[in-house]
């Protein structure tokens, strides 16, 4: 099973670009990685998600390098609404939907003024 | 309007009943899911279920039971055996094709 390790916590400035980083050392050929934002007392909202190479949605990029070993969520400019948990997530959800969906700790952006 | 309710938001119980916490969706998604959050942490998975009249174990189901007998329904019941069950429960639902995972609002369970 893929695990993923993820930073506890980050630190931003409003305007700032943040990249958080996801390690998943273990992933498997048909795992595809996925990125949510949770705010307190709320579900996680999905944000984006990838295979390789890199994606681009509205709100986020993915950078995922060419051995899949990692992945990089890149937040443009955030703001003070940006601040909550990111949870980083992989696995194949075909064949194994219990694995997927194991959220770990996540990472904790804390965006000041 | 289409999505995920849980009702209710906070929910209050004496210590040795049996409590049901409702999901419905009305997304015409086949797989739900239940997780449990205590303050602090990540979400662990309780059970999910990928059609009706089926379900699964997840990480943490010991203590937990759930029902799956519509595709908009399901809930989910803490039973007495659950030995520390306040906490953040919060419901899923995901179509087939899908990677995306469409959360309710949750429900804060304290048992007294």
């Amino acid at each position: 099973l893929a695990k993923t390790t993820q930073p506890i916590s980050m630190d931003s400035y409003e305007g700032q670009e943040v990249n958080i980083t996801c390690s998943h050392n273990n992933i498997a050929t048909n795992d595809y990685i996925t990125w949510y934002q949770q705010f307190p007392s709320q579900g996680p909202r999905f944000i984006i998600q990838g295979y390789k190479t890199k994606v681009t949605n509205e709100v986020a990029s993915l950078f995922i390098p060419a051995d899949r070993k990692s992945s990089t969520l890149s937040l443009p400019r955030v703001s003070l609404s940006d601040t909550a948990v990111y949870y980083c997530l992989v696995g194949d959800m075909w064949n194994n939907a219990g694995n997927m969906l194991t959220f770990g700790g996540g990472t904790r952006l804390m965006v000041k003024p | 309007d289409g999505g995920i309710t849980q009702s209710p938001k906070y929910l209050f119980r004496k210590e040795g009943q049996n409590v049901t916490l409702s999901c419905e969706q009305n997304l015409n998604h086949d797989a739900m899911y239940w997780y449990r959050q205590d303050p602090g942490q990540g979400l662990r998975l309780i059970y999910y279920s990928q059609i009706v009249n089926d379900f699964q174990k997840g990480d943490i189901a010991e203590g937990y039971s759930v029902s799956r007998e519509k595709k908009e329904s399901f809930p989910l019941t803490v039973t007495s055996a659950q030995k520390n069950p306040t906490a953040f429960y919060l419901c899923a639902s995901k179509p087939g094709t899908s990677y995306e995972q469409y959360f309710g609002p949750g429900t804060r369970l304290t048992v007294t």
